[in-house]
C-alpha cells in the first residue's frame, strides 16, 4: 500500500496561513490524495482531495507537486476551530490505517 | 452535522458478549464504510458495503461481521468481545464507490469492554 509521511505536530497563530506537508513518494498514477481532519471528540471530517491539479474549496487549498510525490494542505487563515489532527491519505477506503496524521495547534 | 447517524453513542459490555452497532448513511449515499479507532492502532478501515454488497475488506477480525440492508442502513456485529475491542467505531458514507468520492463520518460509537 502507498504510504504517506506527515510531521507529528505543527503550531500556528490564529489568522495566519498554515501549510501542512505530506510526502507520498510511492504514489501511483491513479491514486487520489485526500485530506481529512479530526477535531477532538468527533469523527473525521473531509477537507479536500485532488489528483494532479491544485484544488480549492471553501475550507482549504491543496497544492500537489508536479511529480505528485508530495502535497501541501493550505489553510489560508487558521482559526481556533481548525485545531485538529490532519490526515493525508491515498485511496482512503482501501487503506488499512489513516496513520498518525499531523496534530495542528492554533494559538490565539 | 455530517448527516450520518450512529447508535448507540456509548456501549459498555463484558468480555465474551456480542453487540450490534448501527449506522444510517447520508440520504442518497449508497456506500458505507466501517472504521475502528483505538489509542494504539489509530483509525483503521474495517469493511465497505455498496448498495447492499460487500466491496472491500480491511483489517476486520473474523469475530466481526457487517451487513447493509435494502434501506441502506448498516450494522456492524462484534462477537466474543475481548478487552482489546474497546475502541471508537466510526461509520462513514459516500455517494458512490471509488477514490474520487469524499466520505462523511458519523459521530462514532464508543465501545467499552470490561
Amino acid at each position: 500500500d502507498a504510504k504517506t509521511t506527515q510531521p507529528n505536530s505543527m503550531e500556528s497563530n490564529e489568522e495566519e496561513p498554515v501549510h501542512l506537508p505530506c510526502n507520498h513518494s510511492t504514489i501511483s498514477g491513479t491514486d487520489y490524495i485526500h485530506w481529512y481532519r479530526q477535531l477532538p471528540s468527533q469523527g473525521p471530517e473531509y477537507v479536500i482531495h485532488g489528483l494532479t491539479s491544485n484544488v480549492n474549496n471553501r475550507m482549504a487549498s491543496l497544492a500537489i507537486a508536479e511529480d505528485r510525490k508530495s502535497s501541501t494542505l493550505i489553510l489560508h487563515r487558521a482559526t481556533l476551530r481548525d485545531a485538529a489532527v490532519y490526515y493525508c491519505i491515498l485511496r482512503p477506503f482501501r487503506d488499512m490505517r489513516f496513520g498518525a496524521g499531523t496534530r495542528l495547534t492554533v494559538k490565539p | 452535522d455530517s448527516g450520518v447517524t450512529q447508535t448507540p453513542k456509548h456501549l459498555i459490555t463484558a468480555t465474551g458478549q456480542r453487540v450490534t452497532l448501527r449506522c444510517s448513511p447520508r440520504s442518497g449515499d449508497l456506500s458505507v464504510y466501517w472504521y475502528q479507532q483505538s489509542l494504539d492502532q489509530g483509525l483503521q478501515f474495517l469493511i465497505q458495503y455498496y448498495n447492499g454488497e460487500e466491496r472491500a475488506k480491511g483489517n476486520i477480525l473474523e469475530r466481526f461481521s457487517a451487513q447493509q440492508f435494502p434501506d441502506l442502513h448498516s450494522e456492524l456485529n462484534l462477537s466474543s468481545l475481548e478487552l482489546g475491542d474497546s475502541a471508537l467505531y466510526f461509520c462513514a458514507s459516500s455517494v458512490a464507490m471509488g477514490d474520487t468520492y469524499e466520505q462523511y463520518f458519523g459521530p462514532g460509537t464508543r465501545l467499552t469492554v470490561t
